[in-house]
C-alpha cells in the first residue's frame, strides 16, 4: 500500500538557520510527490510538487526539495528560515488511480520558529 | 479569482444528528475532492467528483457520502454523526482532477460533536 513517513512529529529552528524536513514515501509506482505547508486555521498551501525530469524541485517561499530514488525520500529544504515560516508541513504522494487523483498525506511536521 | 470557499466554518452538532458541509470550488475547476483531517488519524481521503460523478472514495463507512452540482459546487453529508467524527473537513479543487494539476485547499470546515 501507499505511505508516506515524516519521521519528525516536532522541530525547532532558530529564524536565520537551515531547515530540512524529512519525508518517505511507499509506492510501486514512480511517485508523484508534494510538499504542503498548512499554518493555523488554514487549509493547506502547495510549495512545491515532483513528477519527473530534475530532482531538485524549488517551490514558493524559498523551499527546495530533493527527490532521492534509492532511498524513498523526498527531503524539504530552506537555507534560512523566517519567523513566518512557523507551520504545519504535510509530505504528500498522489496514488493516482488512473480515474483521478487522490493525494495520502504523511501525518505531519510541526515547524517552531524561534527568534 | 477567488479561491476555494467552504461553509460553514464551525459547527456544533450532537451525536446522532447529521450534517452538511458546502465547498464551492475555483471557477473553472470541475474536481472536487474531500480530505478529513484528525489528530489522530491525519489527513485522510474522503472522496472525489468530477462532472457530477464520484470517481474515487476513501476507506469511510456508509455514513459519509457527497454529490456535486452542475455548477461543480459540492455537498459532503455524514449521517447518524459520532464523536470521532470531530475534525476538520478540508476540500479541495482542480481543472480535472488529474495527477500533474496542483490541488487547491479552502480554509476547512470544523466540525465539533458533542
Amino acid at each position: 500500500a501507499q505511505s508516506v513517513t515524516q519521521p519528525d512529529i516536532h522541530i525547532t529552528v532558530s529564524e536565520g538557520a537551515s531547515l530540512e524536513l524529512r519525508c518517505n514515501y511507499s509506492y510501486g509506482a514512480t511517485p508523484y510527490l508534494f510538499w504542503y505547508v498548512q499554518s493555523p486555521g488554514q487549509g493547506l498551501q502547495l510549495l512545491l510538487k515532483y513528477f519527473s525530469g530534475d530532482t531538485l524541485v524549488q517551490g514558493i517561499k524559498g523551499f527546495e526539495a530533493e527527490f532521492k530514488r534509492s532511498q524513498s525520500s523526498f527531503n524539504l529544504r530552506k537555507p534560512s528560515v523566517h519567523w513566518s515560516d512557523a507551520a504545519e508541513y504535510f509530505c504528500a504522494v498522489d496514488t493516482f488511480t488512473g480515474t483521478a487523483s487522490k493525494l495520502t498525506f504523511g501525518t505531519g511536521t510541526r515547524l517552531q520558529v524561534t527568534l | 479569482k477567488a479561491g476555494v470557499t467552504q461553509t460553514p466554518r464551525y459547527l456544533i452538532k450532537t451525536r446522532g444528528q447529521q450534517v452538511t458541509l458546502s465547498c464551492s470550488p475555483i471557477s473553472g475547476h470541475r474536481s472536487v475532492s474531500w480530505y478529513q483531517q484528525t489528530p489522530g488519524q491525519g489527513l485522510q481521503f474522503l472522496f472525489e467528483y468530477f462532472s457530477e460523478t464520484q470517481r474515487n472514495k476513501g476507506n469511510f463507512p456508509g455514513r459519509f457520502s457527497g454529490r456535486q452540482f452542475s455548477n461543480s459546487r459540492s455537498e459532503m453529508n455524514v449521517s447518524t454523526l459520532e464523536l470521532g467524527d470531530s475534525a476538520l473537513y478540508l476540500c479541495a479543487s482542480s481543472i480535472e482532477g488529474r495527477v500533474e494539476e496542483t490541488q487547491y485547499f479552502g480554509p476547512g470546515t470544523r466540525l465539533l460533536v458533542l
